[in-house]
């Protein structure tokens, strides 16, 4: 298995632009996870799926994020309008069976927001 | 607040040293995991240990689990220039539901 797939790697735009993100999980798994990551904050959690259906975005910074999931391979974060304080990277994760398992990382979205 | 504290926040040792790493946790956990990120790159799974578990190995790792003190220890014994990165412990935090929760992690330097 490829593991999980991101794209962008790297994402540069300017303000108020609308920014997609995407991630490919692992085959089989039924749990998604989307992460940002910066200095000041660490890695947070911004939104989990299982079975493709939101469970839990009360990480989701506010309502410019938007994330989906139409099957069970695909899923999408969206920024709009992104602002400069957006600039982190981005982590989708999978894993399968209970969430209380091991997570699977994708290499991450570099997003830098001028 | 954040469930994981890791502690110290930066390491630096000499090769062949060992290097240990604590995190420390709030509320109860099913398991604990611990994770490494290379600079750069997503964070790659190192070893669950399940709250009725204290001790666990794996390779030159050694992970203990204290649920008296909720805390765990990170244990990389004869570590390599290669075992830089930073080490992250993450708790299934039962008051977020199913999800984990990822401490600020601890950036180990191994010095030549």
């Amino acid at each position: 298995d490829a593991g999980v797939i991101q794209s962008p790697r790297h994402e540069v735009t300017e303000m108020g632009q609308e920014v997609t993100l995407r991630c490919k999980p692992i085959s089989g798994h039924d749990y998604l996870f989307w992460y940002r990551q910066t200095m000041m904050r660490g890695l947070e959690l911004l939104i989990y799926f299982n079975n493709n259906v939101p469970i839990d975005d009360s990480g989701m910074p506010e309502d410019r994020f938007s994330a989906k999931m139409p099957n069970a391979s695909f899923s999408t974060l969206k920024i709009q309008p992104s602002e400069p304080r957006d600039s982190a990277v981005y982590f989708c994760a999978s894993t399968g069976g209970t969430a209380n398992e091991k997570l699977f990382f994708g290499s991450g979205t570099q997003l830098s927001v001028l | 607040s954040q469930q994981g504290e890791e502690d110290p926040q930066a390491l630096s040792i000499q090769e062949g040293e060992n290097a240990t790493m604590n995190c420390s946790y709030k509320t109860s956990i099913n398991n604990l995991q611990w994770y490494r990120q290379n600079s750069g790159r997503g964070l790659v799974h190192l070893i669950l240990i399940r709250s009725n578990e204290r001790e666990k190995h794996s390779g030159r790792l050694r992970v203990t689990l204290d649920t008296s003190k909720k805390s765990s220890s990170l244990l990389i014994t004869a570590s390599r220039a290669a075992d830089t990165a930073s080490y992250f412990c993450a708790t299934d935090a039962h008051n977020y539901g199913q999800n984990f929760v990822f401490g600020p992690g601890t950036r180990l330097s191994v010095l030549p």
